[in-house]
């Protein structure tokens, strides 16, 4: 149990161009995901907290207009990263956690978004 | 705000050889903390995990840690390393006392020589 999937593992995109990130989980309902930025020999920094049915709250530095989240039902959350340019390239990985109580949440695979 | 140390950014062993990854954490409460390990261009597993009760916790692949409150460390051990635990290791403690909401230390790159 507890399995979350990202969408796309890998995605390339042009300079100035959108892309969506998938992450759902597939055999719990999540009412709070985090989405989180890894990028290249460095650490994990969480981006931002999302919750179902509401907006989404965002770590200090991120802009929430650059990157955009939706988490509209109680399995997925979209990550939005629009007009992207190559500073955005990195790993993108999402974690969900079921409702009640303090518990963990559960990692997805991530998604290596390239910009050229 | 608490934060996550950990000292060694690249240790190298040999197969066969014992391993100790350090971890320090900055909390105040009881912390929830965590160790995963992560290979080139691939998502996080979770290796173990200490939220309360024993101090000594067991994980998967043959790793344990111990939550040492007084030294504020959660170090990462194995016995006998195998080349396939050669990855990046990294440590996490909960925000603000929750256990989903996690800062990561800024991870040790294991190496295993055969």
């Amino acid at each position: 149990g507890a399995v979350v999937s990202q969408h796309p593992s890998r995605v390339i995109c042009k300079s100035g161009t959108s892309v969506k990130i998938e992450c759902r989980s597939l055999d719990f309902q999540a009412t709070t995901m985090f989405w989180y930025r890894q990028f290249p020999k460095q650490s994990l920094m969480l981006m931002a907290t999302s919750n179902e049915g509401s907006k989404a709250t965002y770590e200090q530095g991120v802009e929430k207009d650059k990157f955009l989240i939706n988490h509209a039902s109680l399995t997925l959350s979209t990550l939005t990263v629009t007009s992207a340019h190559p500073e955005d390239s990195s790993f993108y990985i999402c974690s969900a956690r079921s409702p009640g109580g303090n518990t963990e949440a559960f990692f997805g695979q991530g998604t290596r978004l390239t910009v050229v | 705000a608490q934060s996550v140390t950990q000292p060694d950014i690249h240790i190298t062993v040999s197969e066969g050889a014992s391993l100790e990854l350090r971890c320090n954490y900055s909390y105040g409460a009881t912390p929830y903390l965590f160790w995963y390990v992560q290979s080139p261009g691939q998502g996080l597993q979770l290796l173990l995990k200490y939220f309360s009760g024993d101090t000594l916790v067991q994980g998967i692949k043959g790793f344990e840690a111990e939550f040492k409150r007084s030294q504020s460390s959660f170090n990462l051990r194995k016995p006998s390393v195998h080349w396939s635990d050669a990855a990046e290791y990294f440590c996490a403690v909960g925000k603000a006392g929750t256990a989903s909401k996690l800062t990561f230390g800024t991870g040790t790159r294991l190496q295993v020589m055969l």
